[in-house]
């Protein structure tokens, strides 16, 4: 157990839909990052937010919206859902000036 | 641009040493990583390097050339429990991005 909580486990929607992942960083990590895992595209970076600002954004859709809240956790938004967006999301976790990235259990979303 | 390549499988014998390659091209490195993710679970950081030369953590290794954009991670005494895949992973400074490799998947048998 990474002490990083992701809620829900699983999620299935429809095309065209929106849907909101939740983080809990470990206690003490300011930063959260925020990954996307497909089979066909492997582990890609999404953004990343530090102690309520974002720091560095990868691959992420416009259609893609994350914050961090004053209490740390942090939210995914993914909107206008397609067949394509079905993977697995996971949330990292780090404290500051560390490299070592703490993982959750990870959200799989299923866009049917 | 960025790319990072990595062999797509490997395969070792338990209690054999098996080195994983990685090579990669970013227009501003900022550090190597490599992490472990077994089937169906989520990434688990192994190491960190900045600079040049050979980190030892128990019985993984990783080393950097930075000049030759080349790293390897070496796991020794292997065990069932390292079948897994592993990822090599970039920090470009330039992009503020986190680049993965496409991962090696490893078979450790009896």
């Amino acid at each position: 157990d990474s002490g990083v909580t992701q809620t829900p486990k699983h999620l299935i929607t429809a095309t065209g839909q929106r849907v909101t992942l939740r983080c809990s960083p470990r206690s003490g990590d300011l930063s959260v990052y925020w990954y996307q895992q497909s089979l066909d595209q492997g582990l890609q970076f999404l953004i990343q937010y530090y102690n309520g600002e974002e720091r560095a954004k990868g691959n992420i859709l416009e259609r893609f919206s994350a914050q961090q809240f004053p209490d740390l956790h942090s939210e995914l938004n993914l909107s206008s859902l397609e067949l394509g967006d079905s993977a697995l999301y996971f949330c990292a976790s780090s404290i500051p000036r560390d490299n070592e990235q703490f993982f959750g259990p990870g959200t799989r979303l299923t866009v049917l | 641009g960025q790319n990072i390549d990595q062999p797509t499988e490997m395969t070792a014998t338990e209690g054999a040493i098996v080195q994983i390659n990685c090579t990669y091209q970013t227009s501003g490195f900022n550090g190597l990583f490599w992490y472990q993710q077994h089937a169906g679970e989520a990434p688990t950081f192994l190491s960190y390097n900045v600079l040049d030369g050979l980190e030892e953590k128990g019985r993984f290794s990783s080393f950097l050339s930075r000049s030759k954009g080349y790293s390897y991670l070496l796991l020794k005494e292997l065990q069932m429990k390292d079948s897994a895949s592993y990822l090599c992973a970039v920090w470009d400074n330039y992009g503020q991005n986190f680049v993965f490799g496409p991962g090696t998947r490893l078979s450790v048998l009896p």
